[in-house]
């Protein structure tokens, strides 16, 4: 495997379900992170791990929750998820300090919720 | 929060034609990325830009970073039907003087269709 991959790349799940996203990167990256991308809006930032420390959780709610077992690993638990969370769940990776902001996406799960 | 304004929203255009988009903010950026999201797949990084002024190719695809760091343009020469997709800009700007670069933020992207 190489890049950012993502699995499952399609989820549909009911209300009172709780399932996972997984995210696995293989560049050697120390920085991980989860967008969501809903139809006419832009990638909204969800969370940002460095070194497996949760960075930044960008105010969202609960029913979200992050896990980073280790810098290539990443974890997104759900549960009693609402319809409107319906979107496309991008994780991306990247060097968290120096220079460089360039990160590297994995090809998204979308998720449906009944 | 920190908007960037990225137009055209939607364009369609002629196989071989030459296209220009661009993305503007009332912020300075320090870094300039556009990014291309074909259906179904995530966001692929085209272009970096670090510098003002800077002018950077990819085969058909050149970006500019501003001179003002409000702006960046992304140009595509002779398009092809494979060019069809998102067209996405994203900025960051340092954290503190000197240290790491801050979050992405990115814009609502443009939607080019081509007409083969």
């Amino acid at each position: 495997e190489t890049g950012v991959t993502q699995t499952p790349r399609h989820l549909v799940m009911g209300m009172t379900n709780k399932k996972s996203l997984k995210c696995e990167q293989h560049l050697g990256h120390n920085a991980m992170y989860w967008y969501k991308q809903s139809a006419k809006k832009p990638l909204e930032l969800m969370f940002v791990y460095s070194l497996e420390e949760r960075v930044e959780n960008n105010s969202v709610p609960s029913r979200f929750s992050p896990e980073c077992p280790n810098s290539s690993h990443l974890f997104l638990h759900l549960h009693t998820l609402q319809p409107e969370d319906s979107a496309l769940y991008l994780c991306a990776s990247s060097q968290y300090r120096g220079r460089t902001s360039e990160q590297f996406f994995g090809p998204g799960t979308r998720l449906t919720v009944l | 929060g920190q908007q960037l304004n990225q137009n055209p929203q939607s364009m369609f255009i002629q196989e071989g034609e030459d296209v220009s988009m661009n993305c503007t903010s009332s912020s300075i950026f320090n870094t300039w990325l556009w990014y291309k999201q074909d259906p179904g797949e995530g966001p692929v990084l085209l272009i970096a830009l670090y510098k003002a002024g800077e002018l950077t190719s990819n085969g058909r695809l050149t970006a500019q970073f501003g001179i003002t760091r409000k702006d960046s343009f992304l140009n595509i020469s002779a398009s092809i039907p494979s060019d069809v997709g998102i067209y996405f800009c994203a900025g960051a700007r340092y954290k503190n003087y000197g240290g790491s670069q801050g979050n992405l933020i990115f814009g609502k992207g443009t939607k080019l269709s081509v007409k083969p």
